[in-house]
């Protein structure tokens, strides 16, 4: 049990469906994360959420919209996708934003 | 450009060799090098991290070596064995403006111990 749970692991969505992804943190953490990860690329930090304060957002298209509706919950609300956002999307959490990282085992995303 | 460049890409050594991957940074402002561990079907997870305030840092087989003036540092793992199969990365933080610990990553390494 790695602390930060993410649901759901595998999710299939058409460029049209709105969909969800959830990330739970068990940890007792502050800070919440979404980075991408994509094959031979470097992992993308997405979002940074401090005490459900967005205090991070890395130019990131409007067609996906982080939610953290407080410090346990985080949530990347997904619409509209193109076949170039298929990837693996981490969720971390950290006791504070300068603290090292605790990541979940990720959602495999497939845009068709 | 705040990147950190790794390499190789992929490394095969023998169980009981020495591993090495070797990452170079650019911005002299970073102040934290991480290493984390990534296993197939998992999220990464930190190995060991560096400050620049020292060259190198063991813990068990896993060291990191670290040249401030030559901007580079690189994970050694001693008497590998098939478990540390996994992807390799490089990271190194900035403190931006908001005090938050920004991670710019390195591309990875997958490493194959084989028998």
């Amino acid at each position: 049990e790695t602390g930060v749970t993410q649901t759901p692991r595998h999710l299939v969505m058409g460029m049209t469906n709105k969909k969800s992804l959830k990330c739970e943190q068990h940890l007792g953490h502050n800070a919440m994360y979404w980075y991408k990860q994509s094959a031979k690329k470097p992992l993308e930090l997405m979002f940074v959420y401090s005490l459900e304060e967005r205090v991070e957002n890395n130019s990131v298209p409007s067609r996906f919209s982080p939610e953290c509706p407080n410090s346990s919950h985080l949530f990347l609300h997904l619409h509209t996708l193109q076949p170039e956002d298929s990837a693996l999307y981490l969720c971390a959490s950290s006791q504070e934003t300068g603290s090292p990282l605790h990541f979940g085992n990720g959602t495999r995303l497939t845009v068709t | 450009q705040q990147q950190v460049k790794q390499s190789p890409q992929s490394l095969i050594v023998q169980k009981g060799g020495i591993s090495i991957i070797n990452c170079a940074y650019e911005n002299t402002a970073f102040d934290y090098f991480p290493w984390y561990q990534q296993f197939p079907g998992k999220g990464p997870a930190l190995l060991i991290a560096i400050r620049p305030d020292v060259s190198e840092k063991k813990e068990g087989r896993f060291t990191i070596s670290f040249n401030k003036s030559a901007k580079q540092f690189s994970l050694h793992i001693m008497d590998s064995q098939p478990g540390d199969s996994a992807t390799y990365f490089c990271a190194a933080s900035l403190i931006s403006n908001f005090g938050n610990e920004k991670l710019t990553f390195g591309t990875g390494t997958r490493l194959t111990i084989i028998p």
